[in-house]
């Protein structure tokens, strides 16, 4: 069964304009924690933001946020004030505590982004 | 302080060598994981490494792939033979604290650090 769905496989928005990447995920363990990862051209993997499954606000870093709806188990990021440098493949990722160490994380198929001038 | 570095960036080899791939870790970081993304598809995870032992490898796909990490620092990930399909990019990533049980409930996040991946092409 899928984990974590990305629904989007790529999206556009206009620079200063905030966008949406949406996220679900699919777990029965109480215990989780998401991520979201931004993967530019270069490759590298950078991490952008984290959601624990207790947390009872939602995430901020930033221009990024994470609007966590746990009942619906969606953890979407919002990207506000685009920039040109936001273009970049998004990863949605989870982490349960399945395990006494289950650190392992799952990630999603991931959303290309492309900021436009 | 350095991030997580891999070596090479890149390797195309022909089906049926063998390749290594080196992983070093932030210094100071007991956990090691490595990951791969095959073309068009998810980040899999393949093991995870806690100091020089191997916690969790679930996601190894077959006894081609061996992978070490002797004396808890850098870690090598070995194919032996490569097949058409080990072909995409693996990535490496490092954490700091290993995690209780109900790790969910502490405040602290843990994030992996990854390494900017190796492409591996097989031909």
């Amino acid at each position: 069964a899928q984990k974590i769905t990305q629904t989007q496989p790529g999206m556009f928005v206009q620079e200063k304009e905030a966008v949406t990447l949406d996220c679900t995920y699919d777990t029965s363990d109480p215990s989780y924690g998401l991520f979201w990862y931004k993967q530019p051209s270069s490759g590298e993997m950078i991490f952008l933001i984290y959601q624990g499954s207790y947390d009872q606000q939602n995430a901020t870093e930033g221009r990024y946020s994470l609007n966590f709806q746990k009942a619906r188990k969606s953890a979407n990021l919002v990207i506000s004030a685009s920039q040109l440098g936001d273009s970049a493949m998004y990863f949605c990722a989870m982490r349960e505590g399945v395990e006494e160490y289950g650190n392992k994380l799952v990630f999603g198929a991931g959303t290309i982004l492309r900021v436009k001038s | 302080e350095a991030g997580v570095t891999q070596f090479p960036s890149h390797s195309v080899i022909e089906k049926g060598q063998t390749v290594t791939l080196r992983c070093d870790p932030i210094s100071g970081h007991d956990n090691l994981y490595w990951y791969r993304r095959v073309m068009g598809k998810e980040i899999k995870f393949l093991l995870h490494f806690v100091k020089e032992s191997k916690q969790d490898e679930s996601g190894m796909p077959n006894n081609r792939f061996l992978a070490e990490r002797t004396g808890g620092t850098y870690s090598t990930l070995k194919v032996q033979p490569a097949e058409l399909e080990d072909s995409g990019v693996y990535f490496c990533a490092s954490s700091q604290d290993v995690l209780p049980r109900d790790w969910g409930k502490l405040r602290g996040r843990s994030e992996q650090f990854f390494g900017p991946g190796t492409r591996l092409t097989v031909l």
